[in-house]
C-alpha cells in the first residue's frame, strides 16, 4: 500500500529565514510526487510536482522541492519566507495515471514576524 | 473560467436525513475524486471515478454514495448512515493523459449536522 509521512504537525520559522516541509513517500514504481497548500476554508492549490528528471522541481510563489530517490523523500523548500506563506501544507504521491493520490497529514507552517 | 465548483459551501443536516452535494468540472478531466477533510487528520479518500458510469470506493466510503453519469459531474450523497458525517468535503478532478496528472481541487463544503 502507498503513503506518505509527514513527520512535522507544525513548522515555526522566522520571516525572512528558510522554511523547509519535510515529506517521505512509499509509492510502487516511479512516484508522481506533488506539494499542495491550503488556506482556512480553502480548496487546496498546487503548488509543484515531480515526474521524472532533474532532482531539484521549482513551483510557485518562490517553493521548490528537491527529490531524494535513496531517501524517498520529497521536502518542500523555500530560500526566504513570508508571513503570508503560513499555511497548511500537503505532500501527495501517485504511482501516476488515473490510480488515486495518497496524501500526507499536512503540516501547519507559521512563520512569525 | 475553468475550474472546480462545488455547492453548496455550507449545508446543514439534519439526524436522519440524506444530503448532496455537488461537484462540477468544465476541465475536461476523466477522473475524479471525492476527498474528507477532518482537523489533523488530513484527507481521506471517499470514492473515485476513472470514466462516466463507473467508479471505485475509497478508504472511508461507508455511509456515502455517488454517481457519474456525465464526464462533469460526480454528486456525493451522505447518507444517514454516516454516523458522522460533519466535515470539510473536497472534490478534485484530473487528467489522465499526457504530461502531468496534476490533480485540482474545488473550494470544498462545509456539511455540519445539526
Amino acid at each position: 500500500a502507498q503513503s506518505v509521512a509527514q513527520p512535522e504537525d507544525q513548522v515555526n520559522v522566522a520571516e525572512g529565514n528558510p522554511l523547509t516541509v519535510k515529506c517521505t513517500y512509499s509509492v510502487s514504481g516511479n512516484p508522481y510526487l506533488f506539494w499542495y497548500v491550503q488556506y482556512p476554508n480553502r480548496g487546496l492549490q498546487f503548488l509543484l510536482k515531480y515526474i521524472t528528471g532533474d532532482n531539484l522541481v521549482k513551483g510557485s510563489y518562490g517553493f521548490e522541492a528537491e527529490f531524494n530517490k535513496s531517501q524517498t523523500s520529497f521536502h518542500l523548500k523555500k530560500p526566504s519566507a513570508l508571513v503570508s506563506d503560513s499555511a497548511l501544507y500537503f505532500c501527495a504521491a501517485s504511482p501516476g495515471g488515473y490510480q488515486k493520490v495518497t496524501f500526507g497529514t499536512g503540516t501547519k507552517l507559521q512563520v512569525i514576524p | 473560467d475553468g475550474g472546480i465548483t462545488q455547492s453548496p459551501k455550507y449545508l446543514f443536516r439534519k439526524e436522519g436525513q440524506n444530503v448532496t452535494l455537488s461537484c462540477e468540472q468544465n476541465l475536461n478531466h476523466d477522473a475524479m475524486y471525492w476527498y474528507r477533510q477532518d482537523p489533523g487528520q488530513g484527507l481521506r479518500l471517499i470514492y473515485y471515478s476513472q470514466i462516466v458510469n463507473d467508479f471505485q470506493k475509497g478508504d472511508i466510503a461507508e455511509g456515502y454514495s455517488v454517481s457519474r453519469e456525465k464526464k462533469e459531474s460526480f454528486p456525493l450523497t451522505v447518507t444517514s448512515a454516516q454516523k458522522n458525517p460533519t466535515a470539510f468535503y473536497l472534490c478534485a478532478s484530473r487528467s489522465g493523459t499526457g504530461f502531468g496528472n496534476t490533480i485540482y481541487f474545488g473550494e470544498g463544503s462545509w456539511l455540519t449536522v445539526v
